[in-house]
C-alpha cells in the first residue's frame, strides 16, 4: 500500500523554468492539498482539492497552478519558478472532510 | 484567518518524564483539532483529533486536551523515551472541514 508518492524528492531549478511536482494516492481519497514548509513557518496551505474537477486555493497560491482531472493524481505547476519558491512541499490527501490528512515524503526543491 | 500558535523553543527532557506541549489559536473555536508527528526529512504522521466537544483524548502514552475558553490545546506525552524525539504540529480545521492550519510546531528532544 504505497499511500501518497511524491515525485520527485529532490529537485534544483534555475529561475524561470518550469516544472511540475507529482503528487499520488491510491486510497481513493477525494481530499487532496499541497502544502510548502519553510523554517520558522510551519507548512502553509498552498492549493487544495474536494474532489476530482475541483480546486482551490489556499494561504499562499501565487505562482502555483493545479489541476484534479483524476481522484488519483493532484499535480503542482510552477509556471516560472523563483529564488522565493525555495522549500519542501508535501502534497497530502484526506479521506473526506474532517478527517486525518496522509502525507507523502515531501519534495525539496531548490531554485537558483 | 486562523493563526496557530505553537512554542518554537525546542523542548528538552528526560526520558520518563512528561513532556507537555501547548498549542494557542487566535480566531474561531475549530471543531477539530489535530496534532501530527514529523521526523525530520520526512512527512508529518496523524496522532490524534479531538473535537470541541471533548474534553480530552488519549492514544498509548499521548493525551490531548482542548479548552474552547483558552483557546488551546495541551498535548501530553507520559514516561517519554527518545524515540518519541521529533517535532509536533498542532492543526485546526476550517469550518467547512476541508482545509488545515497548522501551527509552527514545536521540537521534542528526549534524553536517556
Amino acid at each position: 500500500n504505497a499511500g501518497v508518492t511524491q515525485t520527485p524528492k529532490f529537485q534544483v531549478l534555475k529561475t524561470g523554468q518550469s516544472m511540475t511536482l507529482q503528487c499520488a494516492q491510491d486510497m481513493n481519497h477525494e481530499y487532496m492539498s499541497w502544502y510548502r514548509q519553510d523554517p520558522g513557518m510551519g507548512l502553509r496551505l498552498i492549493h487544495y482539492s474536494v474532489g476530482a474537477g475541483i480546486t482551490d486555493q489556499g494561504e499562499v497560491p501565487n505562482g502555483y497552478n493545479v489541476s484534479r482531472s483524476t481522484t488519483e493524481d493532484f499535480p503542482l505547476r510552477l509556471l516560472s519558478a523563483a529564488p522565493s519558491q525555495t522549500s519542501v512541499y508535501f502534497c497530502a490527501s484526506s479521506p473526506e472532510k474532517n478527517t486525518e490528512a496522509f502525507f507523502g515524503q515531501g519534495t525539496r526543491l531548490t531554485v537558483v | 484567518s486562523q493563526k496557530i500558535e505553537q512554542n518554537s523553543e525546542a523542548l528538552n527532557i528526560q526520558e520518563g518524564k512528561t513532556a507537555t506541549l501547548t498549542c494557542n489559536y487566535t480566531n474561531y473555536s475549530p471543531a477539530y483539532l489535530q496534532w501530527y508527528r514529523q521526523d525530520p526529512g520526512r512527512g508529518p504522521v496523524f496522532l490524534l483529533l479531538i473535537r470541541e466537544n471533548e474534553k480530552e483524548k488519549r492514544k498509548e502514552r499521548l493525551k490531548v486536551t482542548f479548552d474552547t475558553t483558552l483557546k488551546q490545546s495541551l498535548f501530553h506525552i507520559t514516561a517519554s523515551q527518545p524515540a518519541d524525539s521529533a517535532t509536533y504540529l498542532c492543526a485546526v480545521l476550517s469550518a467547512a472541514g476541508n482545509k488545515l492550519t497548522f501551527g509552527g510546531g514545536t521540537r521534542v528532544l528526549v534524553k536517556p
